[in-house]
């Protein structure tokens, strides 16, 4: 399978603090995104990084992208309590057209 | 807002129904996806339309059915379902890329399906 896999499952920090999900995968790819969810929303896109790219800021939020070990993080700085959502990345099979996701990170974070 | 709008939010069902949830988007995209979401699951991907036609339907059962009339709608119309579909159906947009290079996608906020 293509699909991305995240680290941790859940994750509950303060506010103010840093929060790092980290993601594998399993075959080359093109790129690699990140989405959020909101519980019962839909995913909005974070951050799109490209195979030959190895890190990439927006924001509060850094990404990098380690091709050869397959794998990304992304890691948000200085979280709020808006911030609580679910984590997804997404990659894309080099054969298909669609994303696949993971199971995703959920990240709490209390004031 | 994201400019993909899903309709109904809320759907609930007999198994013996047919309905249908319908995706619009106004974002000039000209690619469309079905995903399923289900409790504790990873976003399923169902079907994929390209320019109004299916590029991809990852082994989904019969008792859904798309339909992408234009670049701008889509619809899975469902009929005899099962308890186990019931969950949140995303809908999404994006530009068209080539076989491995698809950016970013739009969702919408879902239509969450619930089968009696």
């Amino acid at each position: 399978s293509q699909q991305g896999e995240e680290d941790p499952q859940a994750l509950s920090i303060q506010e103010g603090e840093n929060a790092t999900m980290n993601c594998s995968y399993k075959t080359s790819i093109n790129n690699l995104q990140w989405y959020r969810q909101n519980s019962g929303r839909g995913l909005v896109h974070l951050i799109l990084i490209r195979s030959n790219e190895r890190e990439k800021h927006s924001g509060r939020l850094r990404v990098t992208l380690d091709t050869s070990k397959k794998s990304s993080s992304l890691l948000i700085t200085a979280s709020r309590a808006a911030d609580t959502a679910s984590y997804f990345c997404a990659t894309v099979p080099n054969s298909g057209y669609a994303l696949n996701f993971g199971k995703g990170t959920s990240l709490l974070v209390t004031p | 807002e994201t400019g993909v709008t899903q309709t109904p939010r809320h759907l609930v069902m007999g198994m013996t129904n047919k309905k249908s949830l319908k995706c619009e988007q106004h974002l000039g995209h000209n690619a469309m996806y079905w995903y399923k979401q289900s409790a504790k699951k990873p976003l399923e991907l169902m079907f994929v339309y390209n320019f109004k036609e299916q590029t991809e339907n990852n082994s989904v059962p019969s008792r859904f059915s798309p339909e992408c009339p234009n670049s701008s709608h889509l619809f899975l119309h469902l009929h005899t379902l099962q308890p186990e579909d019931s969950a949140l159906y995303l809908c999404a947009s994006s530009q068209p890329g080539g076989r491995g290079d698809t950016g970013e996608l739009f969702f919408g906020e879902g239509s969450r399906l619930t089968v009696l």
